[in-house]
């Protein structure tokens, strides 16, 4: 089966840095990606990882390890802005067959001041 | 702009009725994609389309059914066969298809059912 497990809580304060973990499942994997979704919106897309290693984008950075079947997203400078849910999502060719994007069970992120 | 169009945004059903959300999207993308999302939950893989006139289930299927007769548009009709249609639905569509893709899938901004 697929699955992707997520902790479903984290608390940070402002400032701090925050990593929400991710580990996943799946008959097949094309690479992992994190989407953040405020209470009542639409996911919008933040980082992707298809090899291994840690990709950076501003605050944000996304660590993968295939091997593993791990990835994590690190939040750094915590701003209240970023109290939301984290989805990580795989895109699974299930054997090459179909191209399915699977998410994870979220994590809800709260920053407090 | 481009972009991913749901609606309604809110929709109320009558137990025994089926209805039907609209998704359109003027991206050109190939894949598109309906989740089914529950108060505090992760997203659930309805169906999904690689391609025109081709759709495969996703892992909750049942009571649902879709058509994907033009690239631009992937309505989801929510039958009285589903049992708790009650629900935040989502939309997406990435370039994705069959092609061995990373990019980013995007979200329109959902539809609200509730069964009354």
């Amino acid at each position: 089966g697929q699955s992707l497990e997520q902790p479903s809580e984290v608390t940070a304060v402002e400032g701090a840095i925050v990593q929400i973990n991710c580990t996943y499942q799946t008959s097949g994997f094309y690479g992992l990606s994190w989407y953040q979704q405020h209470d009542g919106g639409a996911p919008t897309f933040l980082s992707y990882n298809a090899l291994d290693g840690l990709e950076e984008t501003g605050r944000f950075s996304s660590f993968l390890s295939r091997s593993d079947s791990y990835g994590y997203l690190l939040l750094q400078e915590l701003q209240m802005k970023d109290s939301a849910s984290y989805f990580c999502a795989v895109r699974d060719h299930n054997g090459g067959a179909t191209n399915k994007l699977i998410f994870g069970t979220g994590t809800l992120l709260a920053v407090q001041p | 702009d481009g972009g991913i169009t749901q609606s309604p945004k809110y929709l109320f059903r009558k137990e025994g009725q089926n209805v039907t959300l609209s998704c359109e999207q003027n991206l050109n993308h190939d894949a598109m994609y309906w989740y089914r999302q529950d108060p505090g939950q992760g997203l659930r893989l309805i169906y999904y389309s690689q391609i025109v006139n081709d759709f495969q289930k996703g892992d909750i299927a049942e009571g649902y059914s879709v058509s994907r007769e033009k690239k631009e548009s992937f309505p989801l009709t929510v039958t009285s066969a589903q049992k708790n249609p009650t629900a935040f639905y989502l939309c997406a569509s990435s370039i994705g298809g069959r092609v061995l893709s990373g990019t980013e899938a995007f979200f329109g901004q959902g539809t609200r059912l509730t069964v009354v």
